[in-house]
């Protein structure tokens, strides 16, 4: 069973408003990554990192979102400004990162509703 | 960049009988695919996983096969029970953690 851990499980915005959520990854994994799942089941991978730096980014997160993996520290995904369509399930998933082991392994997410 | 395609949307079984989902990929330097379930409303729970340097892997009911040339691979259930009933999504990736691309993802259904 997984255990990275997400807060809170749900999460409700004005547009316009920020929103921000939490993730413990699993003791010792070092890679994070934070993916957006939409109500069509569609993912979008937002950000990674491994330790506190910053592996890959999309645009939309560089523009609009705040993402940070200090240490000692929950990692954090903050939306700015939310819109309308930041509504999805937000997905936080840790790994071992690099080597032979590289499974990945996801937390129960934080469900964004944005209204 | 690369492109993962499930192409079955939903899928349909009897109790017993083996469930096949099958998906594609169009980065030839993808090296690792796992296999994610999601039941309702719950978070993607790790299934299995094959990587480039075989083309078959097998635990107990699963079986997930990988042809490199096709860029194809495969999960296969045998022996179907309900509590497989879920989505299951494929993904494709680099070792090392980069990012994995997924699949839209298939609603298995086992019914009695």
């Amino acid at each position: 069973n997984s255990k990275v851990i997400q807060t809170p499980r749900y999460l409700v915005k004005g547009q316009g408003q920020k929103a921000k959520m939490r993730c413990i990854p699993e003791k010792g994994h070092p890679v994070v990554f934070w993916y957006q799942q939409n109500k069509n089941n569609e993912f979008k991978f937002l950000i990674n990192f491994q330790n506190q730096e910053v592996l890959q980014q999309i645009d939309m997160t560089e523009k609009r979102f705040s993402a940070e993996c200090p240490s000692n520290s929950p990692c954090s995904l903050e939306i700015q400004s939310s819109e309308a369509g930041d509504s999805a399930l937000y997905l936080c998933a840790s790994s071992p990162g690099t080597g032979a082991n590289t499974e990945v392994f996801f937390g129960k997410g934080t469900r964004l509703t944005v209204v | 960049g690369e492109k993962v395609e499930q192409h079955q949307s939903t899928l349909s079984v009897r109790e017993g009988d083996s469930a096949v989902i099958n998906c594609t990929y169009t980065d030839t330097a993808s090296s690792y695919f796992p296999w994610y379930k999601q039941e309702a409303g719950k978070s993607l729970h790790f299934v299995i996983d094959i990587r480039s340097n075989v083309d078959r892997k097998q635990s107990q009911r699963l079986t997930v096969l990988l042809d490199k040339k096709a860029k194809r691979f495969s999960l296969h259930i045998t022996a179907t029970q309900p509590e497989d009933s879920a989505i299951y999504f494929c993904a494709a990736g680099y070792q090392g953690g980069r990012a994995l691309i997924f699949g839209t993802g298939t609603t298995v259904s086992v019914s009695p």
